[in-house]
């Protein structure tokens, strides 16, 4: 099984600021990753798909990139309403896998 | 709109059996590869299985293979998952969701809202 590695586990960080989120595979997954975020007791939300596709109606200053095992997540200005959990998630190959998560706080 | 709607879940003696549905509209459901995911309280997302569009091909995690069967039926428009032999470690939120492909090459772009199941004597 590919496995999927997040860091940092958490984060705090102030609002404007350009946070970012890194992912690694443990196997090259060419660009079959998915970005989630997650707020508590709601349904996870695809953020960025195909490692750097913006899902439709999902705010611009969220961006990904990278390509076969190292992957990041990044969020140009922090805004409140960001704080939540994020996942990378690979689906390159059956059995899929997820990320532990990178929980995101805002001081 | 695209919806998927989960319902089966509740409270089980571990051990026993319980089925969970998803109903999905809005889409053209026979073309499209579907998922389970699950997620313990407190806890990351799990993937748990997935069926290709005409249910030829599953996959499952090492963790539920043997106990768990994903159908489908797509002359109701439903997903099915039947877990079997249930553990206390099967305790969670269930989702289905849709992925972007026939099988699974795509990643998921709809999620359905869960159903809790609570493994408990």
């Amino acid at each position: 099984d590919i496995q999927m590695t997040q860091s940092p586990s958490s984060l705090s960080a102030s609002v404007g600021d350009r946070v970012t989120i890194t992912c690694r595979a443990s196997q090259g997954i060419s660009n079959y990753l998915t970005w989630y975020q997650q707020k508590p007791g709601k349904v996870p939300k695809v953020l960025i798909y195909a490692a750097s596709t913006l899902q439709s109606g999902v705010p611009s200053r969220f961006s990904g990139s990278g390509s076969g095992t190292d992957f990041t997540l990044t969020i140009s200005s922090l805004q409140p309403e960001d704080a939540a959990t994020y996942y990378c998630q690979n689906y390159n190959v059956a059995p899929i896998t997820f990320g532990q998560g990178t929980r995101l706080e805002i001081k | 709109q695209v919806q998927l709607v989960e319902s089966g879940g509740g409270v089980v003696q571990p051990g026993r059996s319980l089925r969970l549905s998803c109903v999905a509209s809005g889409f053209t459901f026979s073309t499209y590869g579907m998922h389970w995911v699950r997620q313990a309280p407190g806890k990351g997302l799990e993937w748990v299985a997935v069926i290709s569009y005409e249910g030829s091909s599953t996959y499952y995690s090492n963790s539920v293979t043997g106990r768990f069967t994903i159908s489908r039926d797509n002359s109701k428009n439903t997903l099915y998952v039947q877990m079997n032999s249930l553990r206390a470690e099967d305790t969670a939120v269930y989702y289905c969701a849709k992925d972007r492909t026939d099988r699974w090459y795509g990643g998921f772009d709809y999620w359905g809202q869960g159903t809790l199941v609570t493994v408990s004597s």
